[in-house]
């Protein structure tokens, strides 16, 4: 139980478009879902929390009008990344914690966003 | 603030001999858990292991073993009788309790494994 989905696993774009990531939960649900970000050889960085039915809140030095954070529903949170430009690419991974347990070790395959 | 700090950025090894991968952390939480994680060259994150703040006992898993040490606030991951499929780089995570999912990761540690 408790799988993650993540959609697409890889992305290839052109600078100035914007690309959506789907992180789905296909066997609970998820009030709240967190959006990391690893860039090449370095450690994963929180984002950004989202939850079900409300704005997500980002962290600190991450730009909200850039990262896209969508949770309308139980079973998916959406990450779109707006006009996207080189420097945005990077790995991209979910996780999802569900109402009744702890899943935070639930996460996502990642997708690998590349923008050229 | 939390803080996870995987001092090795990188370990080589030869097929067969045992590793230690270690992981120190800083919370201000009483209650937290810990994990860790394996990430292959394909990019996913494995999960291998979680341990909450009052269980100090210590985990084997086949060729993995965990060490937990509340006073030291570290927790150590060995590997014994490393194989090639083991090299992989290597996450410590914390999580407080009242932030289920949202964790602060370590650096990471790159283990390679050469036959």
């Amino acid at each position: 139980g408790a799988v993650v989905s993540q959609h697409p696993s890889r992305v290839i774009c052109k600078s100035g478009t914007s690309v959506k990531i789907e992180c789905r939960s296909l066997d609970f649900q998820a009030t709240t879902m967190f959006w990391y970000r690893q860039f090449p050889k370095k450690s994963l960085m929180l984002m950004a929390t989202s939850n079900e039915g409300s704005k997500a809140t980002y962290e600190q030095g991450v730009e909200k009008d850039k990262f896209l954070i969508n949770h309308a529903s139980l079973t998916l949170s959406t990450l779109t990344v707006t006009s996207a430009h080189p420097e945005d690419s990077s790995f991209y991974i979910c996780s999802a914690r569900t109402e009744s347990g702890y899943y935070g070790y639930t996460f996502g395959s990642g997708t690998r966003l590349t923008v050229v | 603030a939390q803080k996870v700090t995987q001092a090795q950025t990188e370990i080589s090894v030869v097929e067969k001999e045992d590793v230690t991968l270690d992981c120190v952390y800083e919370t201000r939480d009483t209650t937290y858990y810990l994990f860790w994680y394996k990430q292959p060259p394909s990019g996913e994150l494995v999960f291998l292991i979680r341990r909450n703040s009052f269980d100090e006992q210590n985990e084997i898993s086949g060729r993995y073993s965990w060490n937990f040490q509340k006073s030291t606030s570290s927790f150590n991951f060995t590997i014994t009788a490393s194989q090639v499929v083991d090299s992989a780089v290597y996450f410590c995570a914390l999580s407080a309790n009242t932030n289920a999912g949202k964790s602060t990761f370590g650096d990471g540690t790159t283990l390679t494994v050469k036959p």
